[in-house]
């Protein structure tokens, strides 16, 4: 498994709290990325970084935003958590941009 | 808009039987596509690509522009081939982003 790991992997939080979570890589990939995954939508990406400081919204952002000071690092934020994103977080990286990912072991998020 | 669909939630077939899992997509360009797996309890992992034109564990993808498909196929299903497979778009216009569809369960029955 490439080197990336996520934090926490599991959360529960109530609704209107903030929420960051970690994702970490020591492969040194230029791209980063946040999925969420729900049933029935498949996975869907919320923001990605090709690089440092520079990030872009994938197709549901809102309500979400991110971070990426240094290469290893990938923050994503919930500024005010609601229910609608109870869901199931990846971070991904690669190294030639989205030709092959590598995946992190996904964070669990329970928005009560 | 750029889209990946795969029409169907849940596969079922026996061991030793074909198995197909379908995927669309709605690209104006030229496409980039990919299958992804993810076992039970492991991480979501790359299967193929079109542009390498390979098979992986006995499963193959053609792309067909004019259909603009990429189904996943295998002549003889096997029991360790159940999981969740998704298909996933690069498109060429914009940086990395992956695009992918909502994934098909594949369950193999002995």
């Amino acid at each position: 498994d490439a080197g990336i790991t996520q934090s926490p992997r599991h959360k529960v939080t109530e609704t209107g709290t903030p929420v960051t979570l970690r994702c970490h890589q020591t492969e040194n990939h230029r791209y980063m990325y946040w999925y969420r995954q729900d049933p029935g939508h498949g996975l869907r990406l919320i923001h990605y970084s090709y690089g440092v400081k520079d990030t872009d919204k994938g197709e549901v952002s809102d309500g979400y935003s991110v971070s990426r000071s240094k290469t290893e690092d990938f923050l994503l934020t919930l500024e005010s958590a609601t229910s609608s994103q109870t869901s199931v977080y990846f971070c991904a990286i690669s190294d030639r941009r989205g030709e092959k990912l590598f995946f992190g072991s996904g964070t669990q998020l329970s928005v009560l | 808009a750029q889209r990946v669909t795969q029409p169907e939630k849940l596969l079922s077939v026996f061991k030793g039987a074909p198995v197909e899992l379908k995927c669309n997509y709605s690209y104006s360009g030229s496409p980039e596509l990919f299958w992804y797996v993810q076992y039970s309890r492991q991480r979501l992992q790359l299967l193929l690509r079109h542009i390498s034109r390979e098979s992986i564990k006995g499963f193959t993808a053609d792309l067909n522009k004019g259909e603009t498909s990429f189904h996943l196929k295998k002549p003889f299903a096997q029991e360790e081939d159940s999981a969740m497979y998704y298909c996933a778009l690069l498109p060429g216009n914009q940086g990395g982003k992956l695009i992918f569809g909502q994934g098909t369960e594949l369950s193999v029955k002995p």
